[in-house]
């Protein structure tokens, strides 16, 4: 059973960057099937979908945020990063990470973590 | 404003039937790309509920079912029981700009 699992600070300054991890467990990150992305979800509010990875280093970004995202892969360590520049008050929100799949279906999610950008 | 639009709630009573509708586009539904539906329960991460437009993953219920049409989809639930009730989505890809993966805003279903 593939399991994920968000990790970084919960509390960001505005303008800073923020930064997590996604730990892959119960099968190989590197498994040629998948790809592997972060969604968020602000309290109240709807999913949004900030970006995914393949393992060959592959990205896709949400147009509204390409400018600040980048997303990176550690294959050594099972592992997946997300890292979002410039942040602003409207980016508080439980980020998820997930698993891909063929047709875009997302069969494997972390439980969320909770960052608030304040000051 | 999400890409995908879904109703903001609907409701049903105990054993009833409802239906939950996610209109799309000619660059994302209408271009058959896959739908996949979510059921996210209060303070927990979403669960792949329909995947691929009308597959159900392996402990899926057969009440729950999904469909296509044109530009838009369906999530149809069938003998409604009170632990049903949670926020559904719709997920699928747009093709526009450089592709990406889009979201349904979301549709609370109370079981009343």
């Amino acid at each position: 059973q593939v399991q994920l699992q968000e990790s970084g600070p919960g509390l960001v300054k505005p303008s800073q960057t923020l930064s997590l991890t996604c730990a892959v467990s119960g099968g190989s990150i590197s498994s040629g099937h998948y790809y592997w992305t972060w969604i968020r979800q602000p309290a109240g509010k709807g999913l949004e979908w900030i970006g995914r990875i393949y393992t060959s280093g592959s990205t896709n970004y949400n147009p509204s945020l390409k400018s600040r995202v980048t997303i990176s892969v550690d294959t050594s360590k099972n592992q997946f990063s997300l890292k979002l520049s410039s942040v602003t008050a409207a980016d508080t929100a439980v980020y998820y990470c997930a698993r891909g799949r063929f047709g875009e279906r997302l069969d494997y999610w972390g439980q969320g973590t909770l960052v608030t950008v304040s000051s | 404003q999400s890409v995908l639009t879904q109703p903001p709630s609907v409701s049903g009573a105990p054993g009833q039937r409802v239906t939950i509708s996610c209109t799309g586009s000619r660059s994302n539904i209408g271009a058959s790309s896959d739908v996949h539906w979510y059921q996210q329960l209060p303070g927990t991460a979403p669960k792949l509920l329909i995947y691929g437009n009308s597959n159900r993953p392996s402990g899926v219920p057969d009440r729950f079912s999904g469909s296509t049409s044109g530009t838009s989809a369906s999530l149809a639930i069938t003998g409604l029981q009170a632990e049903d009730e949670a926020d559904y989505y719709c997920q699928s890809y747009d093709s526009s700009l450089s592709g990406y993966v889009v979201f349904g805003g979301g549709t609370k279903l109370t079981v009343l």
